[in-house]
């Protein structure tokens, strides 16, 4: 079966960094999306990766290694509207999106 | 502003009742989806339409319906709702056929039925 692995819940600190990390089994890939849900709003686009590397916008930067089937979403200089759920999702073989549970990311002051 | 309009926000309505989830998007997109979200679960795919006239049936499609008779318009029904459809329903659209390749989801903000 095709399983998306990511921590239930982390909790961070205000202006520190966290790390958010999600790992795939998958029927092949043709990519890799994370998106950012605050609670009771719509998810947003964050990032997409299709090659290893590092893929920095901002604050946020995404991380992908197809060989260890691993990716990680890192989050700087956190601010308290970053609070909210953050979602991987992969494109398989046959191109659906298969989507993770979801990490609940708490910041505190 | 452009983007993906779902109505209603929230229902309550009593098993057995038909309902229907609408969704309008302004950015003429080809491929439009409903997904729902259930918690401690990732979004489920029920329908999708790649283009306008075509519709598929995703992951959890059972219970449920969609029609696609324009390019704006994919409301999905429920034609005899029941407890277990209780959930966030998300209606998406992306430029693209699957949702796929680099090609972003837009989500609309999401209708909450709750079925007693």
């Amino acid at each position: 079966g095709q399983n998306i692995d990511q921590p239930t819940e982390m909790t961070a600190t205000e202006g520190a960094i966290v790390q958010i990390n999600c790992t795939y089994q998958t029927s092949g890939f043709n990519g890799l999306f994370w998106y950012q849900q605050h609670a009771g709003e719509a998810p947003t686009f964050l990032s997409y990766n299709v090659l290893d590397g590092l893929e920095e916008k901002g604050r946020f930067s995404s991380f992908l290694s197809r060989s260890k089937g691993y990716s990680y979403l890192l989050l700087k200089e956190l601010q308290m509207k970053d609070s909210a759920s953050y979602l991987c999702a992969v494109i398989d073989s046959n191109y659906q999106l298969i989507w993770g549970a979801g990490t609940k990311l708490i910041i505190k002051p | 502003i452009a983007g993906i309009t779902q109505a209603p926000t929230s229902q309550i309505l009593a098993a057995g009742r038909r309902m229907t989830l609408r969704c309008t998007q302004d950015m003429r997109h080809n491929a439009m989806y409903w997904y729902r979200q259930d918690l401690g679960l990732g979004l489920r795919l029920i329908h999708y339409s790649n283009t306008a006239g075509t519709t598929g049936k995703g992951e959890v499609p059972d219970g449920y319906s969609v029609s696609r008779a324009n390019t704006d318009d994919f409301p999905l029904t429920l034609a005899s709702a029941v407890p277990s459809q209780t959930s966030v329903y998300f209606c998406a659209s992306s430029d693209s056929i699957g949702g796929s390749g680099a090609n972003v989801l837009t989500f609309g903000a999401g209708s909450r039925l709750t079925v007693l």
